[in-house]
């Protein structure tokens, strides 16, 4: 069965800065992982989808890269601003991936940007 | 495009007591996924539903059911709530089966037994 790690849990930095979150998980045959991030009391938001295929993937500012090899991914955030402030989520597959699953979730990195 | 809705936003219920929960996906999603939240446990997968079928189940208890409509709406229940019940029960669509595809959530249902 897939577990997913997060590190850190919480990171705190100035306004500005670029940073790093990072990802791992057990079993190397996932299908995708996928990024998302949580407000306070709310859903989660999609931010970056991973398919196995691929190393990484952009959006904006935002940067995800998957080694699968060595069970990791991390998410890269340039230029980080105080609205980037949320809980950040990685999760892959249950189990095979690629059909019938759920996800497992890591227990997040809550990040706060400091104005 | 309008997201994935879920119905109410906010209950409370008391022990003992059968809660229905709703989600409506993405329009043309077929897979529909809860997901149950908790600060000590995270997110936890319940069950996907696919064209009205279950097709995976996660480890939780039977009084945890759900269902899904021929127009992919589904629904949740949970019979004979207890204490440990309360959290944030969230619904996930995706066009294709929820291994293999991008999900989308709802902002979500607040459930706080009483």
């Amino acid at each position: 069965k897939q577990e997913v790690t997060q590190i850190p849990a919480a990171l705190s930095v100035p306004e500005g800065e670029n940073l790093v979150l990072n990802c791992s998980f057990t079993d190397s045959a996932i299908y995708n992982l996928q990024w998302f991030r949580q407000d306070p009391g709310k859903g989660l938001t999609s931010l970056l989808l991973i398919q196995s295929s691929q190393r990484e993937q952009t959006s904006g500012r935002l940067n995800a890269s998957l080694d699968k090899s060595s069970g990791r991914s991390t998410l890269y955030i340039a230029a980080s601003q105080p609205g980037d402030s949320a809980t950040y989520l990685c999760a892959v597959p249950l189990y095979s991936g690629g059909g019938a699953d759920g996800l497992t979730f890591g227990k997040g990195t809550h990040l706060i940007i400091q104005p | 495009k309008a997201g994935v809705t879920q119905t109410p936003r906010y209950l409370i219920k008391t022990r003992g007591q059968q809660v229905t929960l709703s989600c409506s996906p993405i329009s043309g999603h077929r897979s529909v996924s809860w997901y149950q939240q908790t600060p000590g446990q995270g997110l936890q997968f319940l069950f996907e539903y696919f064209s009205e079928t279950q097709r995976n189940k996660g480890n939780f208890p039977g009084r945890f059911s759900g269902r899904q409509f021929s127009n992919s709406r589904s629904e949740m229940n949970v019979s004979t709530l207890e204490l440990g019940d309360s959290a944030l029960y969230l619904c996930a669509s995706s066009h294709l089966l929820a291994g293999g595809d991008e999900q989308f959530f709802g902002p979500g249902t607040r459930l706080t037994v009483l």
